[in-house]
């Protein structure tokens, strides 16, 4: 399956962080979302081949990375309040248009 | 307005009733329906899904696609107290690289 870490984390507004995904195996194709407490998740973007492919609504200080072992990253910078979310990772084949599966995220707080 | 919505409920049903949940999307370009079950501090676990309009079945789900209307609807027989989860809508275009979610309806299925 997909795993991410870590489970939660506490960070201070300004602050940068970095979220781990791993992909499940076959997989090539890694999307990030962000889903606030009581909403469903929002697109942030997603990742093919190690290239970014396609952002959501959100600024440029969110950024991310895939690798070719089957690993990616989400990177969010300046650290706002309103970024306290669940980020979920899912992964696909870039074919398919049902089979994303989504790791359990990470629970991120700022302060 | 959101693309999706989703009625947020809670929907409260004692066991062994069925569980009815829909939402509806203004976006006519969406051809791909999914259905995702998410417990607390979990990912969302896809249930059903179904391409364009059309009923599907699966067990004690069933998944409805109403294109002329731009409505879904999941219908959950002989519910059980496991089914006590979040329930998200989430639709995709053909060409889109995302899924577009609702806000989920939280539902509570009573002993």
């Amino acid at each position: 399956g997909v795993t991410q870490s870590p489970t939660h984390l506490i960070k201070t507004r300004g602050q940068q962080v970095t979220l781990r995904c791993s992909s499940q195996s076959g997989h090539n194709t890694v999307s990030w979302y962000q889903q606030a407490l009581g909403q469903g998740p929002q697109f942030i973007f997603q990742y093919y081949r190690e290239e970014e492919n396609g952002r959501g609504n959100f600024p440029p200080r969110f950024s991310g990375l895939q690798f070719p072992n089957d690993s990616s990253e989400l990177n969010v910078n300046a650290l706002e309040l309103d970024d306290s979310a669940l980020y979920l990772c899912a992964s696909s084949l870039m074919s398919s248009n049902y089979g994303y599966t989504f790791g359990s995220g990470t629970r991120l707080t700022v302060v | 307005q959101k693309e999706v919505e989703q009625d947020p409920g809670p929907l409260s049903v004692p066991e062994g009733a069925i569980v009815s949940l829909n939402c509806t999307y203004s976006n006519s370009a969406f051809q791909y329906f999914m259905w995702y079950r998410q417990y607390s501090r979990k990912g969302p676990e896809l249930l059903m899904y179904t391409y364009s309009s059309g009923n599907k079945e699966d067990g004690r789900f069933t998944a409805q696609v109403d294109k002329s209307s731009k409505y879904i609807s999941l219908f959950i027989r002989d519910s059980q107290p496991s089914d006590s989860a979040t329930y998200l809508c989430a639709m995709k275009t053909a060409a889109g690289n995302k899924l577009t979610f609702g806000g989920g309806t939280r539902v509570l299925v009573k002993p």
